[in-house]
Parts: C-alpha cells; sequence; structure tokens
C-alpha cells in the first residue's frame, strides 16, 4: 500500500532564499506524482505533474523532480517570496490503483 | 481558477439530521471527484465519476454517504444520518481530458461541514 510522507511539516524562511520541499512514497511503481498548493481555507492548486516517465518538470520559479528508484521527489522553489506562504502537497498516483495518495503536506511560511 | 463552485461554504449541523453537499463545475470536465479533508486522516478519496456514472467508490466510509451525479453540471453528496465523525472539510475536483489520473486536478473551495 502507497504511503506518502513530507518533511518537514512546517518551514520558515526568510524572502528570496531558494529552498526545497521533499516528498517520499513507499511504493516506486509510480504513475504519476503531482504537487499541489493549498492557501487557508481554499482547495488545492495543481503547481506541476510528473509522469512516470518524466525526471522533472519546471514552471516559472517551480521545479519538480521524481526519483522513482529512491522513492524521492522534490520541489524546488527559487527566489521564495511572502506570496509562496501555502501548505505544499504532494500527491503520487500508483500504477494499479491509480487512485492519489496525498501527503499530510509542509506548511510554508515565507517572511519578508 | 477552481472550475468548480461548491455549496454551501460552510455547513453546522445536529447529529443525526441529512446534509447535502453541492458541486458545479463551471467548465467541461471528464472526470469529477469527492475527497474529504481532516486532520487525523489528510485528503483521502471518496468517490469519482466518469460521464456522470460512479467508477469507484471504495472510498465512501459508510452506507450513510451517497453520492449522485444526475447531468454533466451538478453533482452531490449526501450523509444521512449524520454523525460527529462526518466533520470535515469535502472537496470536490474536476479533471479534463482521458484518464482520471493523467491530468492536472482542479479543486473547489471546499465546503467545511461541522456535526454537533
Amino acid at each position: 500500500k502507497q504511503e506518502v510522507t513530507q518533511i518537514p511539516a512546517a518551514l520558515s524562511v526568510p524572502e528570496g532564499e531558494n529552498l526545497v520541499l521533499n516528498c517520499s512514497f513507499t511504493d516506486s511503481a509510480i504513475y504519476n506524482l503531482q504537487w499541489f498548493r493549498q492557501d487557508p481555507g481554499k482547495g488545492l492548486t495543481s503547481l506541476l505533474l510528473i509522469q512516470s516517465s518524466q525526471r522533472e518538470q519546471t514552471s516559472g520559479r517551480l521545479n519538480a523532480s521524481l526519483d522513482k528508484s529512491s522513492g524521492r521527489s522534490t520541489l524546488y522553489i527559487a527566489a521564495s517570496q511572502p506570496g509562496d506562504s501555502a501548505t505544499y502537497l504532494c500527491a503520487a498516483s500508483t500504477s494499479g490503483t491509480y487512485k492519489y495518495i496525498f501527503g499530510t503536506g509542509t506548511r510554508l511560511k515565507v517572511l519578508a | 481558477d477552481a472550475g468548480v463552485i461548491q455549496s454551501p461554504r460552510h455547513e453546522v449541523t445536529e447529529m443525526g439530521q441529512e446534509v447535502t453537499l453541492r458541486c458545479k463545475p463551471i467548465s467541461g470536465h471528464d472526470y469529477l471527484f469527492w475527497y474529504r479533508q481532516t486532520m487525523m486522516r489528510g485528503l483521502e478519496l471518496l468517490i469519482y465519476f466518469n460521464n456522470n456514472v460512479p467508477i469507484d467508490d471504495s472510498g465512501m466510509p459508510e452506507d450513510r454517504f451517497s453520492a449522485k451525479m444526475p447531468n454533466a453540471s451538478f453533482s452531490t453528496l449526501k450523509i444521512q444520518p449524520s454523525e460527529p465523525r462526518d466533520s470535515a472539510v469535502y472537496f470536490c475536483a474536476i479533471t479534463r481530458g482521458t484518464g482520471a489520473f493523467s491530468q492536472p486536478q482542479h479543486f473547489g473551495d471546499g465546503t467545511r461541514l461541522s456535526i454537533l
């Protein structure tokens, strides 16, 4: 059964810093992996989706990588801004079941 | 850019009452999902539909929960009777394109449900 872990649970950084959020999964038979952002009181916003055949995806200041052999994905945020403050969740879709299993998220605070 | 409107945004009701949550996609979609989010269990998939047909309801916790999609523009999640442990935020999400889990998922802002 797929399990998804995100460490740390919370992170505070000064504005302008480059940072990495981590996502670990137990079953390497990944179909795809999706990173989301969730603002307080809001739904999830899809940031990046990495297919199993891909190693990384980029959108603006965001870069997500996928390493199936090590069971890890990272979300890299360049030049962080206070507007990046939110909870970031990763979700792994596993071949066979395909349904997403979500991590519990990393709550990010970027200080001005 | 939710692509999905959920109502009500908040619902407070007493145990034993029937609760109906609503989801309205505001643009084209191929799949519609209902999720539940709690502090203890995180985000869980309850059920999803393709072309208004339920595909997988294995995540529905009990027979007290039911979901329908009478047409492409509307879906409901009903709890009857409701219990305090049903308190959670319920999200509706959609995807566009082939494959339920091949495309980005677009979430509504959720319904925060409190059962007293």
